[in-house]
């Protein structure tokens, strides 16, 4: 079945570090890759998305490519902020022998510290 | 602000209750899927609707079912509720294709924290 793997949090990082989560999925097909986040107390926004190899979605600052060859799509920002601090969630979507759902890894907890 | 309303924010019954959340997608969104979000069991799939009609099943118990209404709305139905049923309950929707079929992007909902005594 499908599967989502993304490394375990938390992760701290001081302002303007480099930020790198990595995930890798398994599918059967080509699915829809994507990486949503979660900020306290709130539901889940999608950040970005990309939907064939080699794509690269990118949102405020963020940015994963679609590597089919490593089954690949780590999320990475040059220079974080505190408000970045968040619950980060990869996901693959894949439609097909009548499902049509989202498979989410387990999250990343970031904290951005001053 | 996804677009998608739930209510009520916060829940809290006792084992043994029923209750029942309710979701409005995003206007022209014909899609309504079911999450549970649980600290052991992370985000999980529950059940999805489209134009009315059950499209697929996730890790949904027999205790739980949902349904979706002619003007789109969802509810979702919990009941014989217990401990281990605490969780945030999201929903989300999605736009049909051009083709009419079904997209990938979901937009979630701010969600339902249910808390079982």
């Amino acid at each position: 079945g499908n599967s989502v793997t993304q490394m375990e949090g938390p992760v701290t990082l001081s302002e303007e570090a480099f930020l790198t989560i990595n995930c890798t999925y398994t599918a059967t097909g080509y699915p829809s890759l994507f990486w949503y986040v979660q900020y306290p107390g709130e539901g889940l926004q999608l950040l970005l998305k990309a939907t064939k190899a080699d794509d690269k979605g990118s949102n405020k600052g963020f940015e994963a490519t679609y590597r089919k060859e490593t089954t690949s799509f780590h999320l990475e920002k040059g220079s974080v902020q505190v408000s970045d601090s968040a619950v980060y969630f990869c996901a693959l979507f894949y439609s097909g022998a009548g499902s049509y759902q989202l498979t989410f890894g387990k999250g990343t907890k970031l904290s951005v510290i001053p | 602000d996804s677009g998608v309303t739930q209510t009520p924010k916060h829940l809290i019954t006792a084992t043994g209750q029923r209750v029942t959340l309710r979701c409005s997608p995003r206007s022209g969104d014909l899609s309504v899927y079911w999450y549970q979000q649980s600290l052991d069991q992370g985000l999980q799939f529950l059940i999805q609707y489209y134009n009315g009609e059950e499209r697929a099943k996730g890790n949904i118990l027999e205790r739980f079912s949902a349904q979706q209404f002619p003007d789109l709305h969802s509810e979702l139905n919990l009941s014989s509720l217990e401990l281990g049923d605490s969780a945030l309950y999201f929903c989300a929707s999605s736009h049909p294709g051009t083709s009419g079929g079904i997209t990938d992007t979901q937009y979630f909902g701010p969600g339902t924290r249910l808390t079982v005594l």
